[in-house]
């Protein structure tokens, strides 16, 4: 299975643009690449999911390199309701099921 | 209704009850999953339903056994349990095994065993 690696932890100030790095150099052609995040152990909420292209939505944009070794989350004007663990996660396939497998996570601390 | 509904949010229970966790979506969605997850840790995956059928179980202890009644209901019956299976239950659901796709998670059951 397709593993992640992140840093540990990350500060950002407040109103600065979040960079959150991640590789998955094991990734395969077919495995997409989701990040999430969890707050004070809600349930994991959905940001960003992507195969090749770059991609953007209202919370975030997700920068996928050309060889799909690693990819960066990009918060782009953090607020402190954005500390979180944020997880860069490859969603592998076992048979025709798809399952997220979690790394370890990234705690990212936004500070005034 | 973008929402997936775990009930109890939190349950003690003594290591010789039977007790079990309900988890319900009303999106269409037709897998759905079960992972644990202990404190400071990332979610493991536990057991994955597609169509009903139960299609992956990591290995999980015969003392959880899951359900999929319907499409729309995913049970996790809990019967002997150990001091070591306290944590939070998390349900997600995905509307199908395509690629891509959101998958979305409940907001967990918090479960102590005594």
């Amino acid at each position: 299975d397709a593993k992640t690696t992140q840093p540990t932890s990350m500060d950002c100030a407040e109103g600065r643009a979040a960079n959150l790095p991640c590789n998955h150099s094991t990734i395969s052609g077919n495995e997409y690449v989701y990040w999430y995040r969890q707050i004070h152990s809600q349930g994991p909420q959905y940001i960003i999911h992507g195969l090749k292209n770059n991609e953007t939505n209202e919370m975030a944009s997700l920068i996928i390199t050309e060889d799909r070794k690693s990819s960066t989350l990009i918060l782009p004007h953090a607020t402190l309701r954005d500390t979180a663990v944020y997880y860069c996660i490859v969603r592998v396939f076992s048979g025709n099921t798809g399952k997220l497998i979690f790394g370890q996570g990234t705690t990212l601390q936004v500070k005034p | 209704d973008t929402e997936v509904t775990q009930t109890p949010k939190h349950l003690v229970m003594g290591m010789t009850n039977k007790k079990s966790l309900k988890c319900e979506q009303h999106m269409g969605h037709r897998a759905m999953y079960w992972y644990k997850q202990k404190a400071k840790k990332p979610p493991e995956l536990m057991f994955v339903y597609s169509y009903e059928k139960l299609s992956i179980n990591e290995s999980v202890p015969s003392r959880f056994s899951p359900e999929c009644p319907n499409s729309s209901l995913l049970n996790l019956h809990l019967h002997a349990l150990q001091p070591e299976d306290s944590a939070l239950y998390l349900c997600a659901s995905i509307r199908s095994q395509g690629a891509g796709g959101e998958l979305f998670f409940g907001e967990g059951s918090r479960l102590t065993v005594l």
